[in-house]
């Protein structure tokens, strides 16, 4: 398996503009992970889905963040209008087996996102 | 809240050393926990999953306990080799939420 993918693995873009990140999760995993990575706040869970039905978004920062699934192998996350707070580095894992609680995530190479 | 703490936040050995790296949690239902890698740039490589029933778990010259009661884990590397720097993170896993909370990791430099 190609492990969990993410593109682009390189974004940079200018304050205003819409930003859109992809991930395929690891196939037969039922259940994805977008987080993202600050050297201040280090890891945090944005949004999770299980069997591509969002279970927890309280993550997300705010109403200029979005992210879908709209099958098992695909999801989303979008960032309309983008900060240069939001400059970070943003992983999707996914895992097997029901809620994440019980199974072991396998995280993605990440996308850097610099918004300038 | 729920938090995971690490200590040290960095660790230098010399190589060949056996070294612990420790994790505390707050979370009383903690379903798991997982430990992970992070070399610089790159994303993160699941290491080690132990759960909650477990008391530890090893892979190789790693191995990772868990003490539900004290909320702590610790990840035992034995005979450390330049390869093994990275940074080291832990996450607790809640059967309540499906959530994984991260610490904020222990930067390891194992010296030649």
């Amino acid at each position: 398996d190609a492990g969990v993918i993410q593109s682009p693995r390189h974004e940079v873009t200018e304050m205003g503009q819409e930003v859109t990140l992809r991930c395929k999760p690891i196939s037969g995993h039922n259940s994805l992970f977008w987080y993202r990575q600050t050297m201040m706040r280090g890891l945090e869970l944005l949004i999770y889905f299980n069997n591509n039905v969002p279970i927890d978004d309280s993550g997300m920062p705010e109403d200029r963040f979005s992210a879908k699934m709209p099958n098992a192998s695909f999801s989303t996350l979008k960032i309309q209008p983008s900060e240069p707070r939001d400059s970070a580095v943003y992983f999707c894992a996914s895992s097997g087996l029901g809620l994440a609680g019980g199974s072991e995530q396998f995280f993605g190479p990440g996308t850097r996102l610099t918004v300038l | 809240k729920q938090e995971v703490t690490q200590i040290p936040a960095a660790l230098s050995v010399p190589e060949g050393e056996n070294l612990v790296l420790n994790c505390s949690f707050t979370d009383s239902a903690i379903y798991n926990l997982q430990w992970f890698r992070q070399d610089p740039g790159k994303g993160l490589t699941s290491l080690l999953l132990i759960q909650s029933s477990q008391r530890e778990q090893t892979s190789g010259r790693l191995n990772a306990s868990l003490d539900k009661s004290s909320g702590r884990s610790t990840l035992y590397i034995a005979a450390s080799q330049p390869g093994d720097s990275a940074t080291y993170l832990c996450a607790s896993g809640s059967s309540n939420t499906g959530k994984l909370i991260f610490g904020q990791g222990t930067t390891l430099q194992v010296k030649p």
